[in-house]
């Protein structure tokens, strides 16, 4: 089944403790992003991949990374959560160019304490 | 930068009624606009993609237009159903980047 995958679901840390949420897509598409989504502010741009080795800061970048050394791939690492960055999150993944039709993973909930 | 409103926020209407939702935005340099639906609590799935290049996309009851001149964009919903209950979210895409709307919540009562 065609799908992106985020693990974990739900995430609760605290202040400071590094953590990663895992994206991974079997449609072998080249374009990858992250969002976040919260109440009242909408679905907001992190980061996206056109392709490995290749990103770019979307519109929220500060306080997060990203890495594609794969294609399949395409982790969200906070280095040092804050409370500001408790949020829904979502990764999603298109074939990429005018076709970008976005798939999206199911969400990882996230609470910094 | 892109901005994308959506109009209105919120839409209860009675079944059966035909209804249509508006998104608008502000660069018209786009490659795509996307309609989205998204149910309490899931992952947002796409509806629609219209092109940059095109006027508009049909799949069953639901009609997307695009008119990129009036940075304007509008998905019709014929004969509303009580499953059609959720939000619907616009996206224009260029390059990579994706910029939402703040979505429309439809209730379509029985």
């Amino acid at each position: 089944e065609a799908q992106v995958t985020q693990n974990p679901r739900y995430l609760i840390t605290v202040t400071g403790k590094k953590l990663t949420v895992t994206c991974s897509q079997n449609m072998n598409h080249e374009y990858m992003s992250w969002y976040r989504q919260d109440p009242g502010l909408g679905l907001r741009q992190i980061y996206y991949s056109m392709n490995v080795e290749v990103t770019d800061k979307g519109d929220v970048p500060e306080g997060y990374k990203v890495s594609r050394k794969e294609k399949r791939n395409f982790p969200l690492i906070l280095e040092s959560p804050s409370p500001n960055q408790t949020s829904l999150y979502f990764c999603a993944s298109s074939l990429g160019g005018v076709n970008e039709k976005l798939f999206f993973g199911s969400g990882t909930q996230l609470s910094v304490l | 930068k892109q901005e994308v409103t959506q109009i209105p926020a919120a839409l209860s209407v009675p079944e059966g009624e035909n209804l249509v939702l508006n998104c608008s935005f502000t660069d018209s340099a786009i490659y795509n606009l996307q309609w989205f639906r998204q149910d309490p609590g899931k992952g947002l799935t796409s509806l629609l993609l219209i092109q940059s290049s095109q006027r508009e996309q049909t799949s069953g009851r639901l009609n997307a237009s695009l008119d990129k001149s009036s940075g304007r964009s509008t998905l019709y919903i014929a004969a509303s159903q009580p499953g059609d209950s959720a939000t619907y979210l616009c996206a224009a895409t260029n390059a990579g980047k994706s910029t939402f709307g703040d979505g429309t919540t439809l209730t379509v009562k029985p």
